[in-house]
């Protein structure tokens, strides 16, 4: 059984652009959760969707945004990029109700 | 709001010897609480969870925790370190009410063993 696939793994953009991430759970789950992970502000919640609805927000600015499809698989959008947006973001997937989130690798975005 | 304390950002034991990782919560409803351990340039992988099951929980690769609630901890412990335990381990909870799946972390503690 596949686990949660992150992509791209790596990504360095420059201060002002925007970012895409994807996310692709593992089959059957339907929650997708996203997490920022930085040295200085540890993990972080960032959005929660189930069956393309967002459900849950962090406390993040609008420039952060988020959507998921049909087949669960989630994107995260970045736009007008600063320094302090670079990170380790992680997404996770759970059935639901309760059960357990399973990570992927996470995309190590830098900006420059 | 919920929010769990790691103590000890940082915790060196010798190879052999209990590994003890503190985590302390607060929740105003009964807890869901994990702990997840974190390797170098990578995801997050479950080690356990507590669900108001049994307050003792066995996880993985001879790890487990004990749900205290009147000391409000739930402190993660496997009797002998293994290199292969040198990691970052995350103690998180979530109230996990319907419609909630949001874990909140603890600053996390980096766990060094001396061979």
């Amino acid at each position: 059984k596949a686990g949660v696939t992150q992509t791209p793994r790596y990504l360095i953009k420059t201060r002002g652009q925007q970012v895409t991430l994807s996310c692709s759970p593992i089959s059957g789950h339907r929650s997708v959760s996203w997490y920022q992970q930085t040295p200085g502000q540890g993990l972080q919640f960032l959005f929660e969707y189930f069956s393309e609805t967002q459900r849950n927000k962090g406390n993040f600015p609008g420039r952060f945004s988020g959507r998921q499809f049909s087949n669960s698989r989630s994107e995260m959008n970045v736009s007008t990029l600063e320094l302090g947006d670079s990170a380790l973001y992680l997404c996770a997937s759970s059935l639901g109700g309760g059960s357990e989130a399973f990570f992927g690798q996470g995309t190590r975005l830098t900006v420059v | 709001a919920q929010s769990v304390t790691q103590l000890g950002s940082h915790v060196s034991v010798s190879e052999g010897a209990l590994v003890l990782l503190r985590c302390n919560y607060s929740s105003s409803v009964p807890p869901y609480l994990f702990w997840y351990v974190q390797y170098p340039n990578q995801g997050l992988q479950l080690l356990l969870k507590y669900t108001s099951a049994a307050t003792l929980v066995k996880g993985i690769n001879g790890f487990e925790a004990e749900f205290k609630k009147s000391e409000t901890s739930f402190h993660l412990t496997k009797p002998s370190a293994h290199m292969s335990d040198a990691a970052e381990y995350f103690c998180a909870v979530s109230d996990l009410n319907f419609g909630n799946e949001k874990l909140t972390f603890g600053t996390g503690t980096r766990l060094t063993i001396i061979p």
